[in-house]
């Protein structure tokens, strides 16, 4: 089983929708979760940061985390087509510097 | 503030040759980290350099390997190369002032391709 799951998609919506995006992770030690955004030939940028348990908002997007459950999930709304891209989750834990990330979700927005 | 940079951006080397990839991180970052993507793997870590010294590393063959200097650029080696080698590697640089918190700041990685 991978440490992390993620369903790769790919998702099309159109312009305005509510996007919701998912992960689900093996590892009760995983204590911090990220949502990476990665452009077409582009790194991975940081969208969203979130320390254990709990809801964090920041304009369109809202990162919510149960670790109860392992889920992580990332909600874009009103999409617009700039939000095209791939979606990483991400975790860390512990004393170690070591990020894993799920496969990646790919979006597009439509016009 | 400039960004994370790597270097070169694409690379073509062939099987069995050897390859040296370099990433300058961000200014006053200390820690840099190094993932290879593939489309069926994803992301995966393969270490992480803090002054000087290989503080996490994941798992990967010996032919990969790393080092940090004292200005913290790194580079990674990576010996024989093999066809599933070909891949997007990507640096990542963060200031690790507390472990696992501090922002992980990527480069736009180096596209190798092995014929």
């Amino acid at each position: 089983q991978k440490e992390v799951e993620q369903d790769p998609g790919p998702l099309s919506v159109p312009e305005g929708a509510i996007v919701s995006l998912n992960c689900t992770y093996s590892n009760s030690a995983f204590q911090y979760f990220m949502w990476y955004r990665q452009y077409s030939r582009k790194g991975p940028e940081l969208l969203m940061y979130t320390y254990s348990s709990g809801n964090k908002e920041d304009g369109r997007f809202t990162a919510q985390v149960d670790k109860s459950s392992k889920y992580i999930s990332l909600f874009i709304r009103d999409s617009q087509p700039s939000d095209s891209a791939t979606y990483l989750c991400a975790t860390s834990g512990g004393s170690n510097y070591k990020l894993t990330f799920g496969k990646g979700t790919l979006l597009t927005v439509n016009p | 503030k400039a960004g994370v940079t790597q270097t070169p951006r694409y690379l073509i080397k062939t099987r069995g040759q050897q390859v040296t990839l370099s990433c300058s991180p961000i200014s006053g970052h200390r820690s840099v980290s190094w993932y290879q993507q593939t489309p069926g793997q994803g992301l995966q870590f393969l270490f992480e350099y803090f002054s000087e010294t290989q503080r996490n590393k994941g798992n990967f063959p010996g032919r990969f390997s790393g080092r940090q200097f004292s200005n913290s650029r790194s580079e990674m080696n990576v010996s024989t190369l093999e066809l599933g080698d070909s891949a997007l590697y990507l640096c990542a640089s963060s200031l690790r002032v507390q472990t696992s918190t501090d922002t992980q700041y990527f480069g736009p990685g180096t596209r190798l391709t092995v014929l």
